[in-house]
This record gives C-alpha cells, sequence and structure tokens, in this order.
C-alpha cells in the first residue's frame, strides 16, 4: 500500500475551471514535495513544503501543507491545457532523503 | 551536456541476462536516486546514495544492485533480469534536502 495517498487518482476539467488534488499521509512528514510530470518524461518540481502551516504559489498552482504535517493539497486555478499531465506528491520519510511518492494524479483539461 | 542524463533510453531484454542503467549528472550532487515507475504502483524508490560509495536500499531493491565509485555516476544493474522488473526507470539527483532533479527515464521491457 501507499505511504502516500493522492486523490483523486484522475481528473477532468474544462479549461479554465479550478481544481484541487490532495496528498494524505499516516504520519508526519518531513518534507513534501509536488512534482508533475509530462507523459514519458521525467518529473518536474513544482513546489517543497516543509513547515506546517505552510503555503507557496507559483502562477496559478498553490500548495498547501497542514498543521500537522500529514495532508497536503496542490490548487490549480483557471486550468489551462499546458496544466495537463501527472502529478505526484512526495515526501521524505525519516529526513534521510528515503522518498515516498503517491501514486499520482492524472489530470486532463479539456479546452 | 549540463544536467542529468540516462542510458539507454529503451531497452528490452530476455529473463535471466545481466542489465546495467547508467545514469550521469553533472552537478556534483551528493545524492544520487534510483526510482522505477508502474502503473498502480506510482513512483517506488530503489535505491539511494549519500555521497561516493555510500549506498543505502530503497522500498523495493530486490533484484537489484547499484554501485557508486564516482559522485556523478550511479549505476544499476539488474543481475539476472525478470518480467516483472518491466518497467520505466527513473534517476534523480539532489545536493540535499532540496528537490530532486530527473533524468528522462529508461524504459526497460523484460521479455
Amino acid at each position: 500500500s501507499q505511504e502516500l495517498e493522492q486523490s483523486p487518482q484522475s481528473l477532468i476539467v474544462q479549461e479554465g475551471k479550478n481544481l484541487t488534488i490532495n496528498c494524505t499521509s499516516s504520519k508526519t512528514l518531513y518534507g513534501l514535495y509536488w512534482y508533475k510530470q509530462k507523459y514519458g518524461e521525467g518529473l518536474i518540481f513544482l513546489m517543497m513544503l516543509q513547515k506546517g502551516g505552510e503555503e507557496k504559489s507559483h502562477e496559478k498552482i498553490t500548495a498547501k501543507l497542514d498543521e500537522k504535517k500529514q495532508q497536503s493539497s496542490l490548487h490549480i486555478t483557471a486550468s489551462q491545457p499546458s496544466h495537463a499531465g501527472i502529478y505526484l506528491c512526495g515526501a521524505d520519510r525519516d529526513n534521510n532523503n528515503d522518498m515516498r511518492f503517491g501514486a499520482g494524479t492524472r489530470l486532463t483539461v479539456k479546452p | 551536456d549540463a544536467g542529468i542524463t540516462q542510458s539507454p533510453r529503451y531497452k528490452i531484454t530476455e529473463t535471466g541476462r545481466q542489465v546495467t542503467l547508467m545514469c550521469h549528472q553533472t552537478w556534483s550532487h551528493s545524492y544520487m536516486f534510483w526510482y522505477r515507475q508502474d502503473l498502480g504502483h506510482g513512483l517506488r524508490l530503489i535505491y539511494y546514495s549519500a555521497a561516493a560509495d555510500i549506498t543505502d536500499k530503497g522500498e523495493v531493491p530486490d533484484g537489484y544492485v547499484v554501485s557508486r565509485s564516482k559522485t556523478e555516476n550511479f549505476p544499476l544493474t539488474l543481475e539476472s533480469a525478470t518480467r516483472s522488473q518491466t518497467s520505466v526507470y527513473f534517476c534523480a539527483s539532489t545536493q540535499g534536502a532540496n528537490e530532486q532533479f530527473f533524468g528522462p527515464g529508461t524504459r526497460l521491457t523484460v521479455l
């Protein structure tokens, strides 16, 4: 079973709509990372969250980490076709770079 | 070229054969990682290395061997390939508790 649970597994939205992807852990996280992957390619780093309650934004993407550091959300505002891809959350299990990833959320944005 | 590269990009082999996947990074990052990505399992850590001559098992190390004689290289060897090792393999590197930079991936098929 995944140590990190992502939801939903897949998401289809109309261009311009907002969406949220969630990542939940049963353990307190030392660091939570969000990556994006286009089909057949490597992962591209989006954001890293380390402190409880932390929130970061880049362009139209906002990521938050809850106070307990067990749940993170990735929110995309006014989605565009360029946002399509697979979003993965990853976490450092023991603060020693032993990383675990969620199964990913496949996002499709319809023009 | 600067960055992180993997070779080969595609490989087809037969059950029982030895296969080595190469990973090279030009940033002199301390940490390097090998992941496999499978449908339904997401990205899983195979092995990682904190520095030359230091390696640690990740989530799914069985059937794999790694070495790190030089900082910039981190080869992954499948000593006797099995069909269950058919997957996409990603190498990554980082300098510390920061974002990981991923290679483009190697698609391995074991017949």
